[in-house]
């Protein structure tokens, strides 16, 4: 069963700062692995999704780097602000299910103005 | 079509009766998801449906509720005989057919049983 931890549960980080958001996964035999935002109280938007093939994806000032081999991604948000905080969680296709997503519990980021 | 829509937003029932959410993917998504997500968790998968075929559900998924995509466009999820256990957030999703697309998320149905 594919496990996915994001450590750690919570990160507070002065406005300017840059964030580096953790994902690990248990079963590397992954098709892609996603990025989402969710703020309290409403569903999830996607930021970024990375193929099996891809070492890296960039959206602006978000970038997530993907290392198969060792389970893990990462997820960098260059010079944060205050409207960075929300929860972020990392998602990838569970088992040999290729549509049917493994979720993290999420880290929730705060950015002090 | 903007995104993944989702109605109720919020839904507050008594213990026992019945609800029901509507989800309405993205127009030409033929994949559609049913997710739930308790406070402080990441969501988890209930059921999953290619056009109109459900094609899994998750153990989650008790006989208590069942979820419908009748043409293969919008979906109904129905929960009887609520129970407090049941309070979740439900979020939708939807995806092109083919290998591990992008999902779509809507905003949730926050569902509340007292």
């Amino acid at each position: 069963k594919q496990e996915v931890t994001q450590i750690p549960a919570a990160l507070s980080v002065p406005e300017g700062e840059n964030l580096v958001l953790n994902c690990s996964f248990t079963d590397s035999a992954i098709y892609n692995l996603q990025w989402f935002r969710q703020d309290p109280g409403k569903g999830l938007t996607s930021l970024l999704l990375i193929q099996s093939s891809q070492r890296e994806q960039t959206s602006g000032r978000l970038n997530a780097s993907l290392d198969k081999s060792s389970g893990r991604s990462t997820l960098y948000i260059a010079a944060s602000q205050p409207g960075d905080s929300a929860t972020y969680l990392c998602a990838v296709p569970a088992g040999s299910n290729d549509y049917k997503l493994s979720f993290g519990a999420g880290t929730t980021v705060t950015v002090r103005a | 079509d903007t995104g993944v829509s989702q109605d109720p937003r919020h839904k507050i029932t008594k213990r026992g009766q019945n609800v029901t959410f509507r989800c309405d993917p993205i127009s030409e998504h033929n994949r559609l998801y049913w997710y739930r997500q308790t406070l402080g968790q990441g969501p988890e998968f209930l059921t999953y449906f290619q056009n109109e075929a459900q094609l899994e559900k998750s153990r989650l998924l008790s006989d208590r509720f069942s979820a419908e995509r009748p043409k293969g466009s919008f979906s109904t999820l129905e929960i009887q005989r609520t129970e407090q256990g049941d309070s979740a957030m439900y979020l939708c999703a939807s995806s092109l057919t083919g290998m591990a697309t992008e999902a779509f998320f809507g905003q949730g149905t926050r569902l509340t049983v007292v």
